[in-house]
């Protein structure tokens, strides 16, 4: 299973906003529609962002956003901040209980 | 508060095996799927094997395919991952995590330091 295509880098300003995207194959993604994000910061455990495509978690800020077209999902953070800048990555169900992970994008704030 | 703690990591000759655990607080354990999740020095996340809740249902990456065993205790909250002919590309930071009914992954353990090394 290879892993699913995601920017190495993304950057923008405070205030601004920055979309991530998550490329795979009709079988990484398959007819499902659960589709997850992390973010990491430098020396922390993965923190779940967005699961289900869109869904926010509790305490996960209405900056972060989810969507998903065809075989690419997206993760939007609005408004950034500086407590932002972090790796992000997503996830797919693959079908068969087997998941693949994105390779990963560092968003700088710049 | 649900929370999961990994241990058994450390450094290791290749060929030789390691057994992780992970022990779960704060949550029904036994109600859940549970899996590993590793990621190289530098490197992305990778998923590496799961569990369903009564064990029935197991699965692997490629890459640890029948060389890496997933098990776990109901009844003391337990889930480990037996390591066998370990590899220098298994050096990773390995989490345990719980997979919720939407497939996704929530919480993460800290994670525990597997090195493959001579």
């Amino acid at each position: 299973q290879s892993a699913l295509t995601q920017p190495p880098s993304a950057s923008g300003s405070p205030g601004q906003s920055v979309t991530i995207s998550c490329s795979g194959t009709s079988s990484d993604f398959g007819a499902y529609n659960y589709v997850s994000w992390y973010q990491q910061h430098p020396g922390n455990a993965p923190k779940l962002m967005i699961y289900e495509v869109k869904k926010r978690p509790s305490g996960v800020p209405d900056r972060f956003s989810g969507s998903k077209s065809g075989n690419t999902a997206s993760l939007t953070v609005s408004g950034l901040q500086a407590e932002d800048e972090a790796d992000y990555y997503c996830n797919s169900y693959a079908g068969g209980n087997s998941y693949v992970f994105g390779t990963g994008t560092r968003v700088t704030v710049l | 508060e649900v929370q999961l703690v990994e241990s058994g990591g450390g450094l290791v000759q290749p060929g030789r095996s390691l057994r992780l655990s992970c022990a779960a607080w704060g949550f029904t354990f036994n109600d859940y799927a549970m899996h590993w999740v590793r990621q190289a020095p530098g490197k992305g996340l990778e998923w590496v094997s799961g569990i369903s809740w009564d064990s029935s249902d197991i699965i692997y990456a490629d890459s640890v395919k029948g060389r890496f065993t997933i098990s776990r205790d109901n009844a003391n909250s337990f889930l480990y991952l037996q390591m066998n002919s370990l590899r220098v590309e298994d050096t990773a930071l390995y989490y345990c995590t719980k997979r919720n009914s939407g497939r996704h992954f929530d919480p993460w353990g800290q994670g525990t330091l597997v090195t493959v090394s001579s």
